[in-house]
């Protein structure tokens, strides 16, 4: 069974730093393409960034362009999410997942969920 | 940015009614429009790709169809398990956007 799991949610203050991590299994993690994605709450669906299988190309939303950075560890089947400098408005669940073709995304992780507040 | 536009926002039926939702994109994204749907508390998942292809073990009561500009998702018989908010998303460029969601209520 194809599986996505993330971690790392949590509640900080304006300007601070959070890493999320997606763990993976169930299909060969370096075959694909991944993505995060985000929903602010009782709001809609919003993509963050994604990246290539082996990581020389990553897209990410203007929003967040210069103070998030993905990566990945192919050895480690894992997903990552660099968030600096964090505002209010990166308040959301954000979800992992894999990128089967283009932009399509499927399965999804359950969320992590990230609140900025003071 | 592709804007994704939804409608209705909303709509509710009984079981058994042929559900529409209807997704417009601002510009031609040919073929490449998903559509998803998100049960309460749960992640979203991928139940319809390329406009009209259904994904594997998605019931055949969904179904999609459109092309260009104006896309829809149809459900032949709503069911109960069928509550959840239905977000359409093109994949024709990058961003990929999303539609703000149609969210499916059971009379």
């Amino acid at each position: 069974e194809v599986q996505l799991v993330e971690s790392g949610g949590g509640l900080l203050q304006p300007g601070g730093s959070l890493r999320l991590s997606c763990g993976s299994s169930g299909f060969t993690f370096s075959s694909y393409r991944m993505t995060w994605v985000r929903q602010a709450p009782g709001k809609g669906l919003e993509w963050v960034a994604s990246m290539n299988q082996d990581g020389s190309e990553k897209n990410y939303v203007d929003s967040v362009k210069g103070r998030f950075t993905i990566s990945r560890d192919n050895a480690e089947n894992s997903l990552y999410l660099q968030m600096n400098s964090l505002r209010a408005e990166d308040t959301a669940v954000y979800y992992c997942a894999r990128d089967v073709r283009w932009y399509w995304f499927d399965p999804w992780g359950q969320g992590t969920l990230v609140t900025v507040s003071s | 940015d592709i804007q994704m536009t939804q409608s209705p926002p909303s709509l509710s039926a009984s079981v058994g009614d042929r559900v529409t939702i209807t997704c417009r994109a601002s510009q031609n994204i040919r073929n490449y429009l998903n559509w998803y749907q998100q049960k309460p508390g749960t992640a979203p998942k991928l139940m319809i790709y390329l406009a009209s292809s259904l994904q594997s073990e998605v019931p055949s009561r969904f179904s999609g169809s459109g092309s260009g500009t104006d896309f829809t998702l149809t459900i032949t018989g709503l069911q109960p398990e069928d509550l959840a908010i239905y977000y359409c998303q093109q994949s024709h460029s990058t961003p990929p956007t999303f539609g703000q969601g149609t969210k499916v209520e059971i009379k």
